[in-house]
């Protein structure tokens, strides 16, 4: 059965430092999500790509956060620099359809995700 | 604002009881709603999910969920627990166009023997 693969699963930076996480889609999904889950809480969307295209980011803090879906399949999502309160699960999904008016809504599919802890 | 609110952070249960764990939502029209369950450093993995049409929805592993639009509410049922659903389990909305889902906060079961 296909997958939404991420890596690394963990990861382990200090404040201040560059880190970044690759997801790797369901192939043939056009739409992709990277959500943010804080410990105890549910996820919360910070990007949606249609493609290669942001949808929504409205969420998305960015003057730290940067998400890139370059060739519409893969997406990396950094964070420079990283502070404390950016620790948490880092959760990516994909569907098979999506868009900014209409359509049929699609099941997302969720990665297993990468545990961030930043020291 | 759209919302997902589970009222029940923990509840713990002995095994072959009954489960009912809450989800309220409030969203301008009705949404599409989800159940999802997450293992420890897991990912999500979806239970069930309703669209339209009938409000008593099955799903895997011997769920259940019955969607009251007069409560706005769906909440997610199985007449007898297994020591291996222990998880947390989410409720999840969703709009009819983009796509994004707004979870709630998560319910956290445990199980006793």
């Amino acid at each position: 059965e296909a997958e939404v693969a991420q890596s690394p699963r963990y990861k382990i930076t200090e404040k201040s430092q560059a880190v970044a996480f690759w997801c790797d889609p369901i192939s043939g999904h056009a739409t992709l999500y990277w959500y943010r889950q804080i410990l105890g809480q549910g996820p919360e969307l910070l990007v949606q790509f249609q493609d290669e295209s942001v949808v929504d980011d409205s969420q998305l803090p960015k003057d730290r956060f940067s998400a890139e879906r370059l060739k519409g399949v893969d997406s990396t999502l950094k964070i420079q620099p990283a502070e404390l309160g950016d620790s948490a699960m880092y959760l990516c999904a994909s569907s098979s359809q999506g868009g900014t008016s209409g359509g049929t809504y699609n099941e997302q599919f969720f990665g297993p995700g990468t545990r961030l802890t930043v020291l | 604002a759209q919302s997902v609110t589970q009222p029940d952070i923990h509840i713990t249960v002995s095994e072959g009881a009954s489960l009912e764990l809450r989800c309220n939502y409030s969203y301008g029209a009705t949404p599409y709603l989800f159940w999802y369950v997450q293992s420890p450093g897991q990912g999500l993995q979806l239970l069930l999910k309703y669209f339209s049409g009938d409000t008593l929805v099955q799903g895997i592993k011997g769920f259940e969920a019955e969607f009251k639009r007069s409560q706005s509410s769906f909440n997610l049922r199985k007449p007898s627990v297994h020591w291996s659903d222990a998880a947390e389990y989410f409720c999840a909305a969703g709009g009819t166009s983009y796509g994004k889902l707004t979870f709630g906060q998560g319910t956290i079961l445990t199980v006793h023997p």
